[in-house]
């Protein structure tokens, strides 16, 4: 089955800072990739999400980026804010809306 | 529009006691998804189903069964609780014109 790795496992920066979370999946298959940002106590909440036949998509201060070959894709978070602070996970999806997540990336911003 | 809702939010059970996680949604979704949450990592995948009648397991799913009667419900069984078995559970459902997960509030399941 498909497996996915996340890194780092926690990031601090400054504000203002950018902010980059990285991710590989094993599975060629996969087409659907989202990145959730989950807050304590809170459910996953989608923030971006990209499909295979893209390699980049961007929405205001956040960005994603995919290489299909290298079998990875990356968030990317410019001017990062304290409210930015959570923890966000990969995800990527073969078919059949069944998500298999990466292990999630702890993100503090120092204001 | 409720979205998806999850029933109870939080419960404790006895070893070996059984009890049904309820999950609902109204957006007349096809696809819908348990996922388990255990403290500090990330969600892993129990059972799934594309429609009505039709479920598949997921990465995890011993000691869990499901049932997708209807479109709009996806209970999620324990059938004998474990300690390992506690943890947040995350019901999400998505619909056939795009990939987007929309997941459910959770429930926090403790079992002594």
């Amino acid at each position: 089955g498909e497996n996915v790795e996340q890194h780092p496992s926690t990031l601090s920066v400054q504000e203002g800072d950018s902010a980059v979370i990285k991710c590989t999946y094993s599975d060629s298959a996969s087409n659907y990739f989202p990145w959730y940002k989950q807050e304590l106590g809170k459910r996953p909440q989608l923030i971006i999400d990209i499909r295979s036949n893209v390699g980049e998509k961007k929405d205001q201060r956040i960005a994603v980026t995919l290489n299909k070959t290298a079998k990875h894709f990356s968030l990317h978070i410019t001017e990062t804010q304290p409210e930015d602070s959570a923890v966000y996970f990969c995800a990527a999806e073969t078919g059949r809306r069944a998500l298999t997540f990466g292990s999630g990336t702890r993100l503090q911003v120092q204001p | 529009n409720a979205g998806v809702t999850q029933t109870p939010k939080f419960q404790v059970l006895k070893t070996g006691q059984s009890m049904t996680l309820q999950c609902a949604q109204d957006m007349n979704h096809e696809y819908m998804s348990w996922y388990r949450q255990d403290p500090g990592m990330g969600l892993r995948l129990i059972h799934y189903s594309v429609g009505a009648g039709i479920t598949d397991q997921g990465e995890v799913p011993n000691g869990y069964n499901v049932s997708r009667s209807t479109t709009e419900d996806f209970p999620l069984r324990l059938l004998s609780a474990a300690p390992s078995q506690t943890s947040v559970y995350f019901c999400a459902s998505s619909g056939q014109g795009r990939e987007t997960q929309y997941f459910g509030p959770g429930t926090r399941l403790l079992v002594l």
